[in-house]
């Protein structure tokens, strides 16, 4: 019943390593997104997709890359993960008047 | 460009006092507000949300927030708090027709007993 769902809610990996972090919704929205919240809470949007394409990258490392299979998922993979990837990343979707976050996905690099 | 400004990064209220949590937006075209909560370790909700209509709008578990144009603030208030009200609360905006949100820096709400 979830209506955005992200997973894994905890991962804790080495530097250098690669991983991926999934998310879906069902609610038949057209845009998703990715944020990033940092160790102080501040959030920040990394990425926007409107119906399997981009459209707001904001100047994240090329070591992201969003990846949008159908309308309803939208994946992030993580290259040479590093320890100031640390945070927690947040899943969200846009409905037409609030945009609604999943549970969250805790990230440690160690 | 939009941004949010809580002055407050921490409040700390007695149990059933009232609380103000102050949030002031920057922005040159029609706004929509938005509140959200996260409690500890878990995601971000939606509290309340401003598109138009009436200023004073209110959420199920008692806050509410007046969005002032001239002031360009969306204060959130709640006249008696709760223990479980311990949060941290985050004032969020996008324009109209605009994809992105853009969040405040967040205020923690600790409810002392």
């Amino acid at each position: 019943d979830t209506a955005v769902s992200q997973t894994p809610k905890y991962l804790v990996t080495q530097m250098g390593n690669d991983k991926s972090i999934k998310c879906e919704q069902n609610l038949g929205h057209d845009t998703m997104y990715w944020y990033k919240q940092d160790s102080k809470k501040f959030l920040k949007i990394m990425f926007s997709y409107n119906n399997k394409e981009l459209i707001i990258n904001e100047t994240v490392p090329n070591r992201f890359s969003p990846k949008s299979p159908d309308k309803a998922h939208l994946n992030l993979h993580i290259n040479s993960l590093e320890l100031g990837d640390s945070a927690v990343y947040f899943c969200a979707s846009r409905g037409l008047s609030a945009i609604y976050f999943g549970e969250g996905s805790w990230l440690t690099v160690v | 460009a939009q941004s949010v400004t809580q002055l407050d990064s921490q409040v700390p209220v007695f149990e059933e006092a009232p609380v103000e949590l102050r949030c002031n937006y920057s922005s040159s075209v029609s706004v929509y507000l938005f509140w959200y909560v996260q409690y500890p370790n878990q995601g971000l909700q939606l509290l309340l949300k401003y598109l138009s209509g009436s200023t004073l709008v209110k959420s199920i578990n008692g806050f509410e927030a007046e969005f002032n144009k001239s002031q360009t603030s969306f204060h959130l208030r709640k006249p008696s708090v709760h223990i479980s009200d311990t949060a941290e609360y985050f004032c969020a905006v996008t324009r109209r027709g605009n994809e992105k949100l853009t969040f405040g820096t967040g205020t923690r709400l600790t409810i002392i007993p």
